[in-house]
């Protein structure tokens, strides 16, 4: 399974934008970029996928590099509902989502 | 957005007992559900894919005889914890993406097994 590098923690402020980073250097061709989140005590919860170009949605934009072996997850306004810990994967044809450590991000009001 | 129930939310059982845990997909059809395993302050671990009329894929490591996966019908998936041990307290989600689109995974809210 490719694997994906996340900083162990991130802070923001309240109504400013985040960037969350991801390094996936041995990413294939076919691998799909999927962002999740997860509230304390929830299960995840699905933010965003791309494959090669950048995607936007009503939670978040990914900005997925040119080479594909890097991508940030952009919240644009974080509200204290965003404090999570968010999750970087790389999904192939199986289908499995295989999850690292994340980045858990804490919003300072 | 699609819905995804567990059942029950949480449960305390006694060393050597069994406990049945449901995933229902409530609002669509599910042939394949997957179940984790989360330990405080980590992260999910894939246990097994979940077929429905079929069996179970286990990832490597997980005691299929131990963990037992039945896909009963598209809309319901149950875990099976045999003679439970206090090593096997954990959270235990399921996920189950909508029909033939894998890119959006819904999951449960997670079940908190407590084993005395």
């Amino acid at each position: 399974d490719a694997k994906t590098t996340q900083p162990n923690s991130m802070e923001s402020n309240e109504e400013e934008p985040v960037h969350l980073p991801c390094n996936h250097s041995t990413i294939s061709g076919t691998d799909y970029i999927h962002w999740y989140r997860q509230l304390p005590s929830q299960g995840p919860e699905y933010v965003i996928h791309g494959l090669t170009s950048n995607v936007n949605n009503r939670m978040a934009s990914l900005a997925i590099a040119e080479d594909r072996k890097s991508s940030t997850l952009i919240l644009h306004r974080a509200t204290l509902r965003d404090a999570a810990v968010y999750y970087c994967i790389l999904r192939d044809s199986s289908y499995k989502l295989i999850f690292g450590s994340g980045t858990r991000l804490l919003v300072r009001p | 957005g699609a819905v995804v129930s567990q059942h029950p939310s949480w449960v305390i059982c006694k060393s050597g007992t069994s406990v049945k845990i449901e995933c229902r997909s409530l609002d669509f059809q599910a042939t394949t559900m997957f179940w984790y395993r989360q330990f405080p302050k980590q992260s999910l671990m894939l246990m097994a894919t979940s077929n429905e009329g079929s069996k179970a894929t286990y990832e490597q490591g997980v005691e299929k005889d131990k963990f037992l996966i039945n896909h009963a019908s598209l809309t319901l998936s149950t875990l099976t914890v045999t003679s439970a041990h206090p090593e096997d307290s954990s959270f235990y989600i399921c996920s189950a993406p909508p029909g033939l689109d894998y890119n959006e995974q819904f999951f449960g809210p997670g079940t908190r097994l407590t084993v005395l």
